[in-house]
């Protein structure tokens, strides 16, 4: 499966400033995902990454306030905006390859998470 | 609303036994997968098991799937401190392009 990292690993943050957050993986993969799994939760996603155009959000996320970038098949980049102690969770990105010329099953595969506090 | 419900929530077993974990959903599925998370970090992918399969194995682990029931089990034998984690079940739910749904988690405590 790919390799796939983030960065940055943890920060702490002000209130009202941004994070951008960054996933790379070690190889093409068609779908790339962003989810936000909040203190004692479980992972709820935010939006898919579209390469070359604008994510596809899940109900009760903006663009405004997560803006996603993904130039190309290997990297995405996720902003939380004008953040708040409510942000305060960790975010990870996860992939779906479906270069392997295998049927996919939507088998997704998961970055180590970055772990935002928000003060 | 989460489509997959796991239990029991939270588990304590010695090292040597083994566990068992189950994850209920609501809707049909093309496939259930099983994840591992240590101590609030990444996710690892365990097992994948398609809607037309009843069980499969890898290594330690023993995942069964009953479409019927909507139901899943995940069994890990001879368990280790190590298995020590959070355990999630994720649903693609059919016709859902890719969106897994994730249950609650199940938190596993191996004593050594």
């Amino acid at each position: 499966s790919a390799v796939i990292s983030q960065k940055p690993s943890r920060d702490i943050c002000q209130r009202g400033t941004s994070l951008t957050i960054q996933c790379q993986v070690d190889s093409q993969v068609t779908m790339m995902f962003w989810y936000r799994q909040q203190p004692g939760q479980s992972l709820t996603l935010i939006a898919t990454a579209n390469q070359g155009s604008e994510a596809t959000y899940e109900s009760g996320f903006v663009i405004d306030k997560f803006p996603i970038s993904r130039p190309n098949l290997t990297f995405s980049t996720l902003t939380v905006s004008n953040m708040s102690p409510e942000d305060s969770s960790i975010y990870l990105c996860s992939v779906e390859d479906r270069f392997s010329g295998i049927v996919s099953y939507n088998e997704q595969f998961f970055g180590p998470g970055t772990r935002l506090t928000v003060l | 609303s989460q489509q997959g419900e796991e239990d029991p929530q939270a588990l304590s077993i010695q090292e040597g036994e083994n566990a068992t974990m189950n994850c209920s959903y609501k809707t049909s599925i093309n496939n259930l997968q099983w994840y591992r998370q240590n101590s609030g970090r990444g996710l690892v992918h365990l097992i994948l098991i398609r809607s037309n399969e009843r069980e499969k194995h890898s290594g330690r682990l023993r995942v069964t799937l009953d479409t019927s029931k909507k139901s899943s089990s995940l069994l890990i034998t001879a368990s280790r401190a190590a298995d020590t984690a959070s355990y999630f079940c994720a649903t693609d739910a059919s016709g859902a392009n890719s969106k897994l749904t994730f249950g609650k988690g199940i938190t596993l405590s191996v004593r050594p």
